[in-house]
């Protein structure tokens, strides 16, 4: 059982470039999570997404982020005209679907992409 | 709101030390608590998932306790070896039961031969 894929693992853009981040949950797991990690700093949470919808995006900056977990295909967080302080390691999570609609399952995490805006 | 702190901060020991790495967080009606090893430039890996109905859980040379109560986790790692040494993280899902987690800033351990 393959786990969480994320690619690329490294990402540079420049100012004003788009950033498209994919994320693979592990097989049957229908929750995905985003988390960005700047550096020196801790891990925030940024947004929650099951299957076609965005279940938790408190953590997502109001403007030029986006995220989305399809039908079929990868989850994607896009980054709009990206600027230096983006610059952060992007890390994916997934978990199985709820039981009795409580999360008691632990997360697991993908190796992430570091994205670098020069 | 859900906050979570780790110390200490950073840490050596030599190696074969039994040591323990210490968790709080501020609202106890979490469900589960977890802890997380991270090397560096590399992802987390799941090391133990405590749930808010057990006391502790042991994994190999790991031990993880919850204390609900007093807002406490400690990570005990038993006769600690150089392979040990990463940042350890640990994480509390914030209330609203969406799953969120709120990470601590960690603890970077160094093991020395």
């Amino acid at each position: 059982n393959a786990g969480v894929m994320q690619n690329p693992r490294h990402l540079v853009r420049r100012r004003g470039q788009e950033a498209r981040l994919r994320c693979s949950p592990m097989k049957g797991h229908s929750h995905v999570y985003w988390y960005r990690q700047l550096p020196e700093e801790g891990l925030k949470f940024m947004v929650y997404l099951q299957k076609e919808n965005i279940i938790d995006e408190s953590g997502m900056p109001k403007e030029r982020f986006s995220a989305e977990f399809p039908k079929e295909g990868p989850s994607i967080l896009r980054i709009q005209q990206v600027v230096r302080g983006d610059s952060a390691a992007y890390f994916c999570a997934s978990s199985p679907a709820r039981l009795a609609g409580v999360v008691t399952d632990t997360q697991y995490f993908g190796p992430g992409t570091r994205l670098t805006v020069l | 709101k859900q906050e979570v702190t780790q110390i200490p901060a950073a840490l050596s020991v030599p190696e074969g030390e039994n040591l323990v790495l210490n968790c709080s967080f501020t609202d106890s009606a979490i469900y589960n608590l977890q802890w997380f090893r991270q090397d560096p430039g590399k992802g987390l890996t799941s090391l133990l998932l405590i749930q808010s109905s057990q006391r502790e859980q042991t994994s190999g040379r790991l031990n993880a306790s919850l204390d609900k109560s007093s807002g406490r986790s400690t990570l005990y790692i038993a006769a600690s070896q150089p392979g040990d040494s990463a940042t350890y993280l640990c994480a509390a899902p914030t209330s609203g039961n969406t799953g969120k987690l709120i990470f601590g800033q960690g603890t970077t351990l160094q093991v020395k031969p």
